[in-house]
C-alpha cells in the first residue's frame, strides 16, 4: 500500500522553542494532508487540513499561529509547533488520501512530542 | 459524515476468530467502510475497506449486509500481536482529496495466551 512517512518519530524540546514535524507521501502525490493529535488512550483529533499551494484549514479551537502548517509540495507537509509548552506534549499524526479517485487514507508513523 | 458505534473493548485468545461489529446507521450511498488498526505509539494502519457484501484480503475479512448499516471485521486465528485498537470509519468516496474522518474510541482488542 501507499506509504506516508513522518519525521522525527520522537522529539524533546524546551518550553518556548519551536519544533517542526515533517510528513511525506513517499509513493504518491497528495494535494491534501491531515494533521491529528492524540492523547494517551484517546482517539485521534483532527487539528487541520493541509492544502498544497494554499492556506491550511484549521479545526475549531486550534490556534493557527501556534500550529503552523506548510504544504510546500505535493509530497511534503510540515507542522511547526511554535513557542511550545508542556501541554503541547502529545502524539502528532499526519495522513494523506491516495490520489485520484482512490479513497484510502494512509497514515504516518506518528511523532511523539515532549515539551520540558 | 456518518458516525460509527463499536464496542469499547473485546477479549480473545490466541488462535480464535475475532469478529468486531460496527454500526453506521446513517451511512450515505457514496460512503465506503474502512477499518484501521493502531498499536500504541504508532499511526493507524489500513486493514481493509469495502462497500457491500464481503471483502477479503490477506489479513482480514469484512462483511457488509445489504442495508450497509453495519459491518463486521473478522480476524481469523488471532495472535498476541493482534492486540491493538481497531477503528471503524465511514469514508466518502470520490469526495476529492478533502476527506475528513470522524474517529471514535475504537475497539481495544486484547488477545490472551
Amino acid at each position: 500500500g501507499a506509504v506516508v512517512s513522518q519525521h522525527p518519530s520522537r522529539v524533546i524540546c524546551k518550553s518556548g522553542t519551536s519544533v517542526k514535524i515533517e510528513c511525506r507521501s513517499l509513493d504518491f502525490q497528495a494535494t491534501t494532508m491531515f494533521w491529528y493529535r492524540q492523547f494517551p488512550k484517546q482517539s485521534l483529533m483532527l487539528m487541520a487540513t493541509s492544502n498544497e499551494g494554499s492556506k491550511a484549514t484549521y479545526e475549531q479551537g486550534v490556534e493557527k499561529d501556534k500550529f503552523l502548517i506548510n504544504h510546500a509540495s505535493l509530497t511534503l507537509s510540515t507542522l511547526t509547533v511554535t513557542s511550545a509548552h508542556p501541554e503541547d506534549s502529545s502524539f502528532y499524526i499526519c495522513s494523506a488520501p491516495q490520489g485520484g479517485s482512490g479513497n484510502t487514507i494512509y497514515f504516518g508513523e506518528g511523532s511523539w512530542l515532549t515539551v520540558v | 459524515l456518518a458516525k460509527t458505534t463499536q464496542p469499547i473493548s473485546m477479549d480473545s485468545y490466541e488462535g480464535q476468530e475475532v469478529n468486531i461489529t460496527c454500526s453506521h446507521n446513517n451511512i450515505a450511498t457514496n460512503d465506503y467502510i474502512t477499518w484501521y488498526q493502531q498499536f500504541p505509539s504508532q499511526g493507524p494502519r489500513f486493514i481493509i475497506q469495502g462497500y457491500k457484501t464481503k471483502v477479503t484480503n490477506e489479513v482480514a475479512s469484512l462483511f457488509i449486509p445489504a442495508d450497509r448499516k453495519s459491518s463486521t471485521l473478522s480476524l481469523p486465528r488471532v495472535s498476541l500481536s493482534d492486540t491493538a485498537v481497531y477503528y471503524c470509519l465511514v469514508v466518502p468516496h470520490n469526495a476529492g482529496n478533502n476527506r475528513k474522518l470522524i474517529w471514535g474510541l475504537g475497539t481495544s482488542l486484547a488477545v490472551n495466551p
